[in-house]
């Protein structure tokens, strides 16, 4: 199947500063990736869908000025944590779908980052 | 909106047979998906349906019934291996929506 790689597996900040995680599809082009967050014993939240060349589109109550999406190519999505805050310690979760319809095939997940704010 | 139910925790025997459900209220409901999660993994793929319906795959299978707005997973000759999350997931707007997921403890 098609691979998604997430980078940094896990990483530890200090409370006020920034993280950037990237995902990138390593065999196939993806026009959209979907970021996601998820807390202990919780499923996945959604945060926001990246679309490569266009603003991301965020889903209700996620910040966009703390939370940056930037979808510079069709193999890679950054997600920044700005200011980050030890209750944005999570597991993000980044996915993408490799063709323009969704409902047509499953989409790709990457290993995921754990993110620990202190 | 988008209601996704599944319940929260279930128990089963090694060898045994289980079946998770999930019930969904949705507009614009475009497929379900069912993944497995194990702890501080990202969840993977285990079935897609978007017509009515039992698809069979391996131990797996997956049923939907769409009037219903029902679906379930139905794990066979469990394993030890199985114990993890179960995520029922809908697409909606193009985007896949996942419900809070079930904890399947398998016991030897």
């Amino acid at each position: 199947g098609a691979v998604v790689s997430q980078h940094p597996s896990w990483v530890i900040c200090k409370s006020g500063t920034s993280v950037k995680i990237e995902c990138r599809s390593l065999d196939f082009q993806a026009t959209t990736m979907f970021w996601y967050r998820q807390f202990p014993k919780q499923s996945l939240m959604l945060m926001a869908t990246s679309n490569e060349g266009s603003k991301a589109t965020y889903e209700q109550g996620v910040e966009k000025d703390k939370f940056l999406i930037n979808h510079a190519s069709l193999t890679l999505s950054t997600l920044t944590v700005t200011s980050a805050h030890p209750e944005d310690s999570s597991f993000y979760i980044c996915s993408a779908k490799r063709t323009p319809r969704l409902s047509n095939t499953e989409a790709f997940f990457g290993q995921g980052t754990r993110l620990t704010v202190v | 909106g988008q209601n996704i139910d599944q319940p929260t925790e279930m128990t089963a025997t090694e060898g045994a047979i289980v079946q998770i459900n999930c019930t969904y209220q949705t507009s614009g409901f475009n497929g379900l998906f069912w993944y497995q999660q194990h702890a501080g993994e990202a969840p993977t793929f285990l079935s897609y349906n978007v017509l009515d319906g039992l698809e069979e795959k391996g131990r797996f299978s997956s049923f939907l019934s769409r009037s219903k707005g029902y679906s379930y997973l139905l794990l066979k000759e469990l394993q030890m291996k199985d114990s993890a999350s179960y995520l029922c997931a809908v697409i909606k707007d193009d985007k896949i929506i996942f419900g809070k997921g079930t904890r399947l403890h398998i016991l030897p």
